[in-house]
């Protein structure tokens, strides 16, 4: 079956604008997780949606950062007023319930550059 | 809060040659552990991962790895590494519940020598 998709692949923005970061999950899959990867480092928690709800939101950054999820399905990861420092590549996993014994899998991620 | 760490940066290793990828991680209780692996333009894959039971669990493209309590390590290994090998390896511990997400370490880029 298809995995997780993310659009767009890439994304370049100037500092200070709206940008929006898209998450197909695999089908069914009541878990979805967002993470940032900076250059060299490994994916950082940032938020984790149990159906619709963010159940935990402890890894965004600031309040610039906000995400949505509204038919359990497809999540949006937002980012407000842009800064040169948010530029990394946005990883989105799901995962069938959201138990720590299920595989999350990843999708491809989408590299925001702020320019 | 749960940490990893991989200690090592980078690793060359000759084509053929076994390899080893260490992984330490810090956790009040017994963690859930997982190696992935990611490749240029790829998203992350599942190579293994512990949770309980059998210390050394076996994974995908021949890789296996041990969780040794009293290191706090987890460590991965194959015993003759392949050209397609080369790509950034990934540590991560989950406390269990899911909910938090991983916790991962900055990654190991392995590097194959003809």
């Amino acid at each position: 079956g298809a995995g997780v998709s993310q659009t767009p692949s890439n994304k370049v923005t100037e500092k200070g604008k709206y940008v929006e970061l898209r998450c197909d999950p695999i089908s069914g899959h009541t878990a979805l997780y967002w993470y940032r990867q900076s250059l060299g480092q490994g994916p950082e928690f940032l938020i984790y949606f149990q159906g619709t709800g963010a159940a935990d939101d402890s890894g965004l950054p600031n309040d610039r950062f906000f995400a949505v999820r509204p038919e359990g399905s497809v999540s949006t990861l937002k980012i407000q007023r842009t800064e040169r420092g948010d530029s990394a590549v946005y990883l989105c996993a799901s995962s069938r319930t959201g138990q720590g014994t299920d595989t999350q899998y990843f999708g491809p991620g989408t590299r925001l550059t702020v320019l | 809060a749960q940490s990893v760490t991989q200690p090592d940066i980078h690793i060359t290793v000759s084509e053929g040659a076994s390899l080893e990828l260490r992984c330490n991680y810090s956790y009040g209780a017994t963690p859930y552990l997982f190696w992935y692996v990611q490749s240029p333009g790829q998203g992350l894959q599942l190579l293994l991962k512990y949770f309980s039971g059998d210390t050394l669990v076996q994974g995908i493209k021949g890789f296996e790895a041990e969780f040794k309590r009293s290191q706090s390590s987890f460590n991965l290994r194959k015993p003759s590494v392949h050209w397609s090998d080369a790509a950034e390896y990934f540590c991560a511990v989950d406390s269990g519940g899911g909910a938090d997400g991983l916790t991962f370490g900055k990654g190991t880029h392995l590097i194959i020598q003809p």
